[in-house]
């Protein structure tokens, strides 16, 4: 089983609408979660951090299930421009980061 | 701020050959990651400095591969011989401890 597991998709959603990724992670102790976005041939960017209390930027917002070890990321009123791989990333201490492979979301109109 | 600055953007080379791929991270970042990207194995951490020291290098694929850290404003990471099963995406990263890591733009190496 691998440490980080998301659903690659590709999740095909049209324009204005609500989707939800999850990430599931094997280690309890993780410490630190994160999603990325990834566009085509571009390099991963941060997204945002989740925290425990769960955290909302604008249409994206980012949840923290310890007790089923999963993270989560909606996206409300979803735009073109939000197609992309986002990546679920988890920090299980220092500097070790495991990244999910991603999940890909394509948006259309 | 510059972000993290990589080169070259692309490298086509033939299998044998010793590639360098170099990395400027982000000033005053005291951490630097390097990563490898394919569709097949998706973000893979190489090697980690801290400080200019490698950290943990068990990522590395084998004896090809090779980086150091000089100092704290430059990374390369060398192969050498290239095989065809080297090409991907190649990216660095940098962060202050504690933060988020910033992503170069990665290098695109083919190797044929």
């Amino acid at each position: 089983r691998k440490e980080v597991e998301q659903d690659p998709g590709p999740f095909n959603v049209p324009e204005g609408a609500t989707v939800a990724f999850n990430c599931t992670y094997s280690n309890s102790a993780s410490q630190s979660f994160f999603w990325y976005r990834q566009d085509c041939r571009k390099e991963p960017k941060l997204l945002m951090s989740v925290y425990s209390s769960g955290n909302e930027d604008g249409r994206f917002t980012a949840q923290l299930n310890r007790a089923s070890q999963y993270i989560s990321l909606l996206i409300r009123d979803s735009k073109l421009s939000d197609s992309a791989t986002y990546l679920c990333v988890v920090n299980k201490g220092n500097y070790q980061l495991i990244w999910g492979a991603g999940t890909k979301l394509i948006i259309k109109p | 701020d510059a972000g993290v600055i990589q080169s070259p953007r692309h490298e086509v080379t033939e299998m044998g050959q010793e590639v360098t791929l170099r990395c400027k991270p982000i000033s005053g970042h005291n951490s630097l990651f390097w990563y490898r990207q394919t569709m097949m194995r998706g973000l893979e951490l190489l090697i980690y400095f801290n400080n200019n020291v490698p950290i943990d290098d068990s990522g590395m694929p084998e004896d090809r591969f090779s980086a150091k850290m000089p100092n704290a404003s430059f990374s390369t990471l060398k192969i050498q011989p290239s095989e065809p099963r080297d090409s991907a995406v190649y990216f660095c990263a940098s962060r202050e401890q504690g933060h988020e890591q910033y992503f170069g733009p990665g290098t695109r190496l083919t190797v044929t």
